[in-house]
C-alpha cells in the first residue's frame, strides 16, 4: 500500500534559521506528492505539489521541496523561518486512481524568536 | 474563487444524537471528498464524489455514516446515533478532475464535532 512517513513529530527552529521537514514515501511508480500546512482550527492549505515535472518544486511562502527518487524522499525546506510559519505540516501521497490523498502523521513546526 | 465552505464550524452534541454537516465546494470543481482528522493525526479519507455519484467509501465509513451530493454541487455528511469515537474534525475538499489532469485538492476549514 502507498504510504508516507514523516520522520519528525516536532521540529523547533529559531526565527531566521532554515527549516527542514522530512517526508519519505513508498511507491513503486512515479508518485504525486503534496505538502499541506494547517494552522490551529483551520483546514489544510496547499504549499506545493510534485507531479513528475521538475524535481525541485517551489511553493508558496518561500517553501520548496525536492523529489529524490533514489531516496524516496520529498523533504520540505525554507531558507529562513518566520514566526508565522509555526503550524502543522502534512506530507501527502495521491493514490494511483487519483481518488484520495494519503497523509503522513504530520510535523509540528515551532518557531522561537 | 470563494474557496471550500463548511457549515457548521463547530458542533457539540450528546451521544446518540444525529448530526449533519454541509460542504460547498469550489463552484467549478467536479470532485468532492470527505476526510476525518482526529487529534494529532493526519486526515483520513472517508468518501468521495464525482459530480453526484459516490464512487468510493472507506472502511472507516460505518453504516451510521451517509454522504450525499444530490445535484453535484454541495454535499452533506450525516452521522446517525453518534458515539464518543466520532469526535473529530471533518474536512471537506474539492478538486477539478479530468482524464489528463490531476489538480490538487482544496480544503475547507472543517467541522469540529464534539460528542458529550
Amino acid at each position: 500500500a502507498q504510504s508516507v512517513t514523516q520522520l519528525d513529530s516536532h521540529v523547533s527552529v529559531s526565527e531566521g534559521t532554515p527549516v527542514l521537514l522530512r517526508c519519505n514515501y513508498s511507491s513503486s511508480y512515479s508518485p504525486s506528492l503534496f505538502w499541506y500546512v494547517q494552522h490551529p482550527n483551520k483546514g489544510l492549505q496547499l504549499l506545493l505539489k510534485y507531479t513528475s515535472a521538475a524535481t525541485l518544486v517551489k511553493g508558496i511562502n518561500g517553501f520548496e521541496a525536492e523529489f529524490k527518487k533514489s531516496e524516496t524522499s520529498f523533504h520540505l525546506t525554507k531558507p529562513s523561518a518566520h514566526m508565522s510559519d509555526a503550524a502543522e505540516y502534512f506530507c501527502a501521497h495521491m493514490n494511483t486512481g487519483f481518488q484520495k490523498l494519503v497523509f503522513g502523521t504530520g510535523t509540528r513546526l515551532l518557531v522561537s524568536p | 474563487d470563494t474557496g471550500v465552505s463548511q457549515d457548521p464550524r463547530h458542533k457539540i452534541t450528546k451521544r446518540g444524537q444525529n448530526v449533519t454537516f454541509r460542504c460547498d465546494p469550489i463552484s467549478e470543481h467536479n470532485r468532492l471528498y470527505w476526510y476525518r482528522q482526529t487529534l494529532g493525526q493526519g486526515p483520513e479519507f472517508l468518501t468521495y464524489f464525482q459530480n453526484e455519484a459516490q464512487l468510493e467509501k472507506s472502511r472507516l465509513l460505518s453504516d451510521r455514516f451517509s454522504a450525499e451530493r444530490p445535484k453535484g454541487s454541495f454535499s452533506t455528511l450525516e452521522i446517525q446515533r453518534t458515539e464518543q469515537g466520532d469526535s473529530a474534525m471533518y474536512l471537506c475538499a474539492s478538486s477539478l478532475f479530468g482524464v489528463y489532469s490531476n489538480q490538487p485538492q482544496h480544503f475547507g476549514d472543517g467541522t469540529r464535532l464534539s460528542i458529550l
